[in-house]
């Protein structure tokens, strides 16, 4: 079965800090990734995604994230986060028979 | 936005009754999904379909059924609501992954159970 582990579980930032938060997923096969975003009281967006070729991808709002095949990660990256990134993120695979399986989200929250 | 809606976007219950949650699309998506969201939880899948009248179990079926008659209607059936039943349920769509494209959400049915 898939799964995806997501190491933070709640990440506290000054603004114009780095991020990059953690994901790991297990399958075998070919996997589509996912990062999607969470404003309080919103659904979920998409942040980015990989389905093949560069293992380097870039999204929305200076969002980027790298595919290590060897290491079953896709972390999520951005060199300078603002308050605005205040939100929930979830790591997500797309694996065996369509499954959409996440990771349980990692908190983040930006001070001023 | 992705035409996903889901209904009723609110609702409170007795224990003990069943309530029925729709997502209806108008992608013409093959895959469709429902999960639900809880606290240090993430999301979890709760069914699926892929395909009309073709369903599958996710990791958390235990209580809950669906059905789906036609491509763009996928049905969440609580059959007898209970207080862990809770939640926040989204409806989700997807095109097989040999399509490239990404899962799009609906906006959520917030559910209590009482």
């Amino acid at each position: 079965a898939q799964s995806v582990s997501q190491h933070n579980h709640h990440v506290i930032l000054s603004e114009a800090a780095s991020l990059e938060l953690g994901c790991n997923y297990s399958y075998g096969g070919t996997v589509n990734l996912f990062w999607y975003v969470q404003y309080p009281g919103q659904h979920l967006q998409l942040l980015l995604k990989y389905f093949s070729g560069d293992p380097l991808v870039k999204g929305i709002k200076g969002f980027e994230a790298e595919f290590i095949k060897s290491k079953f990660s896709f972390n999520l990256r951005k060199p300078s986060v603002q308050w605005s990134d205040t939100a929930e993120y979830f790591c997500a695979v797309r694996g065996g028979y369509q499954k959409v399986t996440f990771g349980t989200g990692t908190k983040l929250q930006v001070i001023p | 936005d992705a035409g996903i809606t889901q209904s009723p976007r609110h609702k409170v219950t007795e224990t003990g009754t069943p309530v029925t949650l729709r997502c209806h699309q108008t992608e013409n998506h093959r895959y469709m999904y429902w999960y639900r969201q809880d606290p240090g939880h993430g999301l979890r899948l709760i069914h699926y379909s892929y395909g009309v009248k073709d369903t599958d179990k996710g990791e958390v079926s235990d209580g809950y059924s669906v059905s789906r008659s036609k491509t763009e209607d996928f049905l969440l059936t609580l059959e007898s609501a209970t207080s862990s039943q809770t939640s926040v349920y989204f409806c989700a769509i997807s095109e097989s992954k040999d399509r490239n494209t990404e899962a799009f959400f609906g906006q959520g049915t917030r559910l209590t159970v009482v």
